[in-house]
C-alpha cells in the first residue's frame, strides 16, 4: 500500500518556465511533509518542508503547496534551471522520524 | 566537512552469499536509518536506530535482514543468503535525536548491491 504517491514518474519543463510536481499521500496522521531531491549516485538532500498547519511554505525559488482536505501536495519551482534536473522525492511523517517516501519524479530542465 | 558515509559504495555478490554494508553517521548524531531503493521504487525504510537500541524494525523484509549500531555510532546492515530480488541501493541516514518531533535527516551516498 503506497501512502504516499507520485504519479509522474517524469516531467520536462524549458528552462526559466514553472516546474510543479506532484504528490498525494492517504494517511490522516501525517502532518509534517518534506521534498528531497536526489542526483545520481548521491543521496537524497532535503530541499523544503511544511508542517499541516500552515498552507503555504516558500523558500527562494522554490515553494510547497499543502491542501489538507485532498491530502495533496506540490512543490513549485519558478523559474526553473538546468541544475534542478534530479529526482524529486515527497515524503511524509506523522510527526516523528520513520518517514514514508514516494517513489520519486524525475525533472528534466530543457535549457 | 564530514557528511554521512557509506561502504562499499558498490557491492557485486553471488546469491546466497552474505553481505554486510555499513554506515558511518554525522558525529552527535543519535539517530540512524537504513532504507533502500529498488529500480523503479521509492525510498523504502527499513529500520531506525536511536542510540544503539532500534525501537522500528518494522520495515525488514525478512528475517534474512538485520542490522546492529554499536557505540552510537557505525552501523552495520546484513543480509543473509541473498536473493536476486535484494539488488537495489541501500542508504543511510542520520539525524539529530528524533523521539519526538521530526529532525532532518542527511543521507549518505548509498550502497549499490547487485545479487547475481
Amino acid at each position: 500500500d503506497q501512502q504516499v504517491k507520485q504519479n509522474s514518474p517524469s516531467l520536462s519543463v524549458q528552462e526559466g518556465r514553472i516546474s510543479i510536481l506532484n504528490c498525494d499521500y492517504t494517511n490522516s496522521m501525517f502532518d509534517y511533509f518534506l521534498w528531497y531531491k536526489k542526483y545520481p549516485a548521491e543521496g537524497p538532500t532535503f530541499l523544503i518542508s511544511i508542517s499541516s498547519i500552515k498552507d503555504k511554505n516558500e523558500d527562494g525559488r522554490f515553494t510547497v503547496f499543502l491542501n489538507k482536505s485532498a491530502k495533496h501536495l506540490s512543490l513549485h519551482i519558478v523559474p526553473s534551471q538546468p541544475g534542478d534536473s534530479a529526482v524529486y522525492f515527497c515524503a511524509a511523517t506523522p510527526g516523528y522520524q520513520k518517514v514514508t517516501f514516494g517513489t520519486g519524479t524525475k525533472l528534466q530542465v530543457i535549457p | 566537512g564530514a557528511g554521512v558515509s557509506q561502504s562499499p559504495s558498490n557491492k557485486v555478490t553471488e546469491k546466497g552469499k552474505d553481505v554486510e554494508l555499513r554506515c558511518d553517521p554525522i558525529s552527535g548524531h543519535t539517530a540512524l536509518y537504513w532504507y533502500r531503493q529498488s529500480l523503479g521504487q521509492g525510498l523504502e525504510f527499513l529500520i531506525y536506530f536511536q542510540g544503539n537500541s532500534a525501537p522500528d524494525k518494522s520495515g525488514l523484509p525478512s528475517d534474512r535482514f538485520s542490522a546492529e549500531r554499536t557505540g552510537g555510532s557505525v552501523s552495520t546492515l546484513t543480509i543473509q543468503r541473498t536473493q536476486q530480488e535484494d539488488s537495489a541501493v541501500y542508504l543511510c541516514a542520520s539525524s539529530l535525536a528524533g523521539t519526538v518531533s521530526y529532525n532532518e535527516q542527511f543521507f549518505g551516498p548509498g550502497t549499490r548491491l547487485t545479487v547475481l
